[in-house]
């Protein structure tokens, strides 16, 4: 079964240093998505990316975060300067169609996840 | 302020009974509805989802939408330790690219 796949799995890191966490969506998947989790909490989405360019990004997503799809592969998720508070697990997500779509389509597949530890 | 609300619990129940978890939602115009199940340290994986009012069923889940009172429950029957689970209800928008917005999730506890 197709899968999403991220990279590290676990990166600790100290305050202030930069981060690039890295995802392979499927193949034939068009939207990709940023979410976060700090331990003991919701899941809260980021930012979502469609046709090589941010489609819509949440208030914690600020000036700190990019993201880019290097190749046709890849799509990276970068912390500049990272902050205690970054501290989260971060799953990255990618779906065939667009999100209004009402079908299977529409869903979400999520990857496993990379716990970013700041210390 | 869009928000997802369910109870945190744990919600306990005996192995082989009928867990039933709820969520509600503040944004009226919501029109996609998931269950996701999430194991500890672990990714949200997709159980069902739903789009129009009523029950949908696939195997021992079944989802269940009002959407005029803006619920939206899922009821697992025959429950299995296996079960046990954090899940996550995710409530998506009908204008542009909506972001998926979870609930804290409800922890259920299937006891053998």
């Amino acid at each position: 079964e197709p899968e999403v796949t991220q990279t590290p799995s676990h990166q600790v890191t100290q305050m202030g240093q930069e981060v690039i966490l890295r995802c392979v969506p499927i193949s034939n998947h068009l939207y990709f998505y940023w979410y976060r989790q700090i331990l003991g909490q919701k899941v809260e989405f980021l930012v979502s990316f469609y046709n090589n360019e941010i489609s819509e990004k949440s208030e914690i997503f600020d000036d700190q975060f990019s993201v880019e799809r290097p190749d046709g592969s890849n799509f990276t998720l970068k912390i500049r300067s990272t902050k205690l508070e970054d501290s989260a697990m971060y799953f990255c997500a990618s779906s065939e169609a667009q999100p209004r779509a009402e079908s299977g389509a529409n869903v979400l597949t999520f990857g496993a996840g990379s716990r970013l530890t700041v210390l | 302020q869009k928000e997802v609300e369910q109870n945190s619990g744990p919600l306990s129940v005996p192995e082989g009974a009928i867990a039933s978890l709820n969520c509600t939602y503040s944004d009226r115009g919501s029109q996609s509805f998931f269950w996701y199940r999430q194991y500890s340290g672990k990714s949200p994986e997709l159980i069902m989802f739903i789009y129009s009012n009523g029950d949908k069923e696939d195997g021992r889940f079944t989802a269940q939408l009002n959407k005029a009172s803006q619920y939206v429950s899922l009821l697992i029957r025959d429950s299995q330790p296996s079960d046990s689970a954090t899940y996550l209800c995710a409530v998506k928008g009908n204008t542009g690219f909506q972001k998926l917005v979870f609930g804290t999730g409800t922890r259920l506890l299937v006891s053998p």
